[in-house]
């Protein structure tokens, strides 16, 4: 079945440091893909998407490339920042003969120090 | 426009009864799905609706079952609840065409304690 694994964290970083978080997936046909966000007291939010191979989401000064031939969407950041610590979430969604589903990655948690 | 509101934000249950939890989709959303997140783990997906009828469903058992109504909100109903179905239970909306899925909205979450 289809599956997303990310990597686990918490991730700690300086401010203004680059920031990379793994995501892979396995799917039957052509899911798309999304990294949802999580800061502290609040709901998931969406952060970025991409339904085909070789798109690029960007959203927030994030951006993860959707690569097929490798089965990844990898989160990245050039500079992070304090306000940017929160929990993210990688995502697929497919549609196949047995219905619509959208699966989730465990999440990373992402600290970031001032 | 208005987002995804749940109802109730709480929730306590005693293990055997029956639970029903609302959900009103972000204006111009005709899909909505609900989503069960344990603590510190990512939402696993129950089920999503589309112009009221389900039209995917995740790994959970039939006694978790739901309504899309005309206006596009929704409900959750657990019956013969269980311990383990203590958890957050997420409903996000979206607009969807054809077979794809642009993104949801996600409400704040029923927080449902069972006893």
């Amino acid at each position: 079945g289809n599956s997303v694994t990310q990597m686990e964290g918490p991730v700690t970083l300086s401010e203004e440091a680059f920031l990379t978080i793994n995501c892979t997936y396995t799917a039957t046909g052509y899911p798309s893909l999304f990294w949802y966000v999580q800061y502290p007291g609040e709901g998931l939010q969406l952060l970025l998407k991409a339904t085909k191979a070789d798109d690029k989401g960007s959203n927030k000064g994030f951006e993860a490339t959707y690569r097929k031939e490798t089965t990844s969407f990898h989160l990245e950041k050039g500079s992070v920042q304090v306000s940017d610590s929160a929990v993210y979430f990688c995502a697929l969604s497919s549609h196949d003969t047995g219905g619509f589903k959208t699966i989730f990655g465990a999440g990373t948690r992402l600290f970031v120090k001032a | 426009e208005t987002g995804v509101t749940q109802s109730p934000t709480h929730l306590i249950k005693t293990r055997g009864q029956q639970v029903t939890l609302r959900c009103s989709s972000q204006s111009g959303h005709n899909t909505v799905s609900w989503y069960q997140q344990a603590l510190g783990q990512g939402p696993q997906f129950i089920f999503q609706y589309y112009r009221e009828e389900e039209n995917g469903r995740g790994n959970f058992p039939p006694r978790f079952s739901g309504l899309q109504f005309p206006n596009y909100s929704s409900e959750l109903n657990v019956n013969a609840l269980e311990l383990d179905d203590s958890a957050l239970y997420l409903c996000a909306s979206s607009l969807a065409r054809d077979r794809s899925n642009y993104g949801y909205t996600f409400g704040s979450g029923t927080r449902l304690t069972v006893v």
